[in-house]
């Protein structure tokens, strides 16, 4: 068991591009997370997916934001035409779909900086 | 909606004081609560949780009582070392999915 991955560690883009975040969780947790942390700041939940269905998404994910988890493993989280407030540290989360499902294992986050 | 409100950082400590870092909530239904810590350059580590009222979480000499008549998670640990100088993050999951609700996190620092 390797944990959560995130991939990339670091995304430097210019305001204006598209960037693509990918999380692969641990092997065979059906649940993944989705959240956002700005500096200073506890995360805040965007969505998560129970195998690959999308179940529920924050305010906070507005329609710039698409995330999917086509084959209920990986999972990808997108954002278009970056904005300098979308520069945070994005984390995934993943749990087991057992009883004590609310332990979640974090990945080390992508840093997100959006010039 | 839910909250969680953590006592404000930074926090500095010598080594072997006593800590308790505050945790209030507001919620509705019967949450679990956890509390996370984040060391330098890692990820969020769940440190320990309680899912019912009168539970007592505990691990690595940090301990935490879920108590539901003042609603609070409040974190201690009885001799700090400089290894624990860390973020913590006091968490709520109050509904089916599981999402959690962060407060905003207590920055802590242990001398020598």
């Amino acid at each position: 068991d390797t944990g959560v991955s995130q991939n990339p560690r670091h995304k430097i883009t210019k305001r204006g591009q598209n960037v693509t975040f990918r999380c692969d969780p641990i092997s065979e947790h059906n649940r993944l997370y989705w959240y956002r942390q700005t500096l200073g700041q506890g995360p805040e939940f965007l969505t998560y997916f129970q195998n690959e269905a999308q179940l529920e998404k924050s305010r906070l994910l507005s329609d710039r934001f698409s995330a999917e988890r086509p084959k209920g493993s990986f999972s990808t989280l997108e954002i278009q035409r970056t904005e300098q407030g979308d520069s945070a540290m994005y984390l995934c989360a993943s749990s087991p779909d057992r009883p004590s499902t609310d332990t979640q294992y974090f990945g080390p986050g992508t840093r997100l900086t959006v010039l | 909606g839910d909250s969680v409100t953590q006592m404000e950082g930074p926090v500095t400590l010598s080594e072997e004081a006593f800590l308790t870092i505050n945790c209030t909530y507001t919620a509705t239904g019967y949450p679990s609560l956890f509390w996370y810590v984040q060391y330098p350059g890692e990820g969020l580590q769940l440190l320990l949780k309680a899912t019912k009222a009168d539970d007592k979480g505990s691990n690595k000499g940090f301990e935490a009582t879920y108590r539901k008549e003042t609603t609070s998670f409040h974190l201690e640990k009885g001799s700090v070392q400089v290894s624990d100088s860390a973020v913590y993050f006091c968490a709520l999951s109050s509904d089916q999915g599981g999402k959690l609700i962060f407060g905003q996190g207590t920055e802590l620092s242990v001398k020598p």
